[in-house]
């Protein structure tokens, strides 16, 4: 297995605008998390989904972030209107149930 | 309220040494703690992890000690190789972890030749 896959890797945008960052677990896994790293904050989990439903989007920051996992190979975080406070690195992690989180590289997200 | 916390930021270890990683939590929930470990530019790489009915779980050169009255783990390298230098991250859950990992905010390792 290629491991989780996500697109883009990089992403530099303006302010006001649409982003849209996608993950593809890893074939199998019923978990999938939704990490964001900043340096003030670390690693903060955003929202998690077991079996394609959202269980709990209590860490999303604002009502201008979205997640959506349409099918158990796809998910998507996105972010209408984007600010420069949004700058981070965005992980998607995959996990089967009591198993370790497996992490994809990362999205760096740059808001000018 | 950080849960996790690791108030080393950074670590400087000659190589062949043991390198000894701290993480204290406050949460008398949690009951599985991981250890991931990053590079720059990819994500956190699971490492090894301990369940709070143990408290020790080896693997190779790496070792995780679990001090619950203490709330106190701790992640032992022994011989620190330069390929070791990297973030190091302590991750704690509840439940088995289904519910996600609530990390500590790392410790940069860096193993000197």
């Amino acid at each position: 297995d290629a491991g989780v896959i996500q697109s883009p890797r990089h992403e530099v945008t303006e302010m006001g605008q649409e982003v849209t960052l996608r993950c593809k677990p890893i074939s199998g896994h019923d978990y999938l998390f939704w990490y964001r790293q900043t340096m003030m904050r670390g690693l903060e989990l955003l929202i998690y989904f077991n079996n394609n439903v959202p269980i709990d989007d209590s860490g999303m920051p604002e009502d201008r972030f979205s997640a959506k996992m349409p099918n158990a190979s796809f998910s998507t975080l996105k972010i209408q209107p984007s600010e420069p406070r949004d700058s981070a690195v965005y992980f998607c992690a995959s996990s089967l149930p009591g198993g370790a989180l497996l992490f994809g590289p990362g999205t760096r997200l740059t808001v000018l | 309220d950080q849960q996790v916390k690791q108030n080393s930021p950074s670590l400087s270890v000659q190589e062949g040494r043991i390198s000894i990683l701290n993480c204290d939590y406050t949460n008398s929930m949690f009951d599985y703690f991981l250890w991931y470990k990053k590079y720059p530019a990819e994500g956190p790489t699971f490492l090894i992890s301990i369940s709070s009915i143990k408290d020790k779980n080896e693997d190779g050169r790496f070792t995780v000690f679990l001090n619950k009255s203490a709330k106190h783990l701790s992640l032992h390298i022994v011989p620190s190789q330069p390929g070791d230098s990297a973030v190091y991250f302590c991750a704690a859950a509840s439940g088995g972890g289904a519910d996600g990992l609530t990390f500590g905010k790392g410790t940069h390792l860096i193993i000197q030749p």
